[in-house]
């Protein structure tokens, strides 16, 4: 069945700082990718988004580009800030699979001042 | 517009009681899914409404729990009898036409402590 894998946290990270999570995938065809963010206290929110190969998706300085060869979606962001402090999901839907997400376990960043 | 909400935000119960949690989709949602997230593993697919047809049951964990959408509008999500394994966060989401790429919108989730 698809499968997600995501580093496992916590992240801790200067303000300011590169960071990167990576997120790997399984799946028959060709997934649609998410990754999704839920701030303390909140739900999820969705981050961005890519649907087919060599889309990269964008928001809030966030990116990430759909990688068909190596199964890859990994999240970027150029400096962090203390307000990106969260636990950010990697998550897909299969072509096959209706329209159910398949999400990763979870990274918690903590961006410290 | 309003998003999704759920009730109630926390709750809990001891081993044997019932539960029933609710979700308000989006308004003019036909798609209402459920998710779980139990002690910090991965948020797990449940099930797939369609208007008020289940459209996907297939990550139901077993016969105590039982969802209906009642005129296509709000969810609930009925645990009975409850055991400790079931504590954990339950998220709704929902979406307009159910696509491979359109995106969920979540609610802020149910946090259920089964003692």
């Amino acid at each position: 069945g698809d499968s997600v894998t995501q580093m496992e946290g916590p992240v801790t990270l200067s303000e300011e700082a590169f960071l990167t999570i990576n997120c790997t995938y399984t799946a028959t065809g060709y997934p649609s990718l998410f990754w999704y963010v839920q701030y303390p206290g909140e739900g999820l929110q969705l981050l961005l988004k890519a649907t087919k190969a060599d889309d990269k998706g964008s928001n809030k300085g966030f990116e990430a580009t759909y990688r068909k060869e190596t199964t890859s979606f990994h999240l970027e962001k150029g400096s962090v800030q203390v307000s990106d402090s969260a636990v950010y999901f990697c998550a897909l839907v299969g072509r096959n699979a209706g329209n159910m997400l398949t999400f990763g376990g979870g990274t918690r960043l903590m961006v410290k001042p | 517009e309003a998003g999704v909400t759920q009730f109630p935000s926390h709750s809990v119960i001891e081993k044997g009681q019932t539960v029933t949690l609710r979700c308000d989709p989006i308004s003019g949602h036909d798609n209402l899914y459920w998710y779980r997230r139990v002690m910090g593993k991965e948020i797990k697919f449940l099930l797939h409404f369609v208007k008020e047809s289940k459209q996907d049951e297939s990550g139901m964990p077993n016969n105590r729990f039982l969802a209906e959408r009642t005129g296509g509008t709000y969810s609930t999500l009925k645990v009975q009898p409850a055991e400790l394994e079931d504590s954990g966060v339950y998220f709704c989401a929902s979406a307009l036409n159910g696509g491979g790429g359109e995106t969920q919108y979540f609610g802020p989730g149910t946090r259920l402590l089964v003692l």
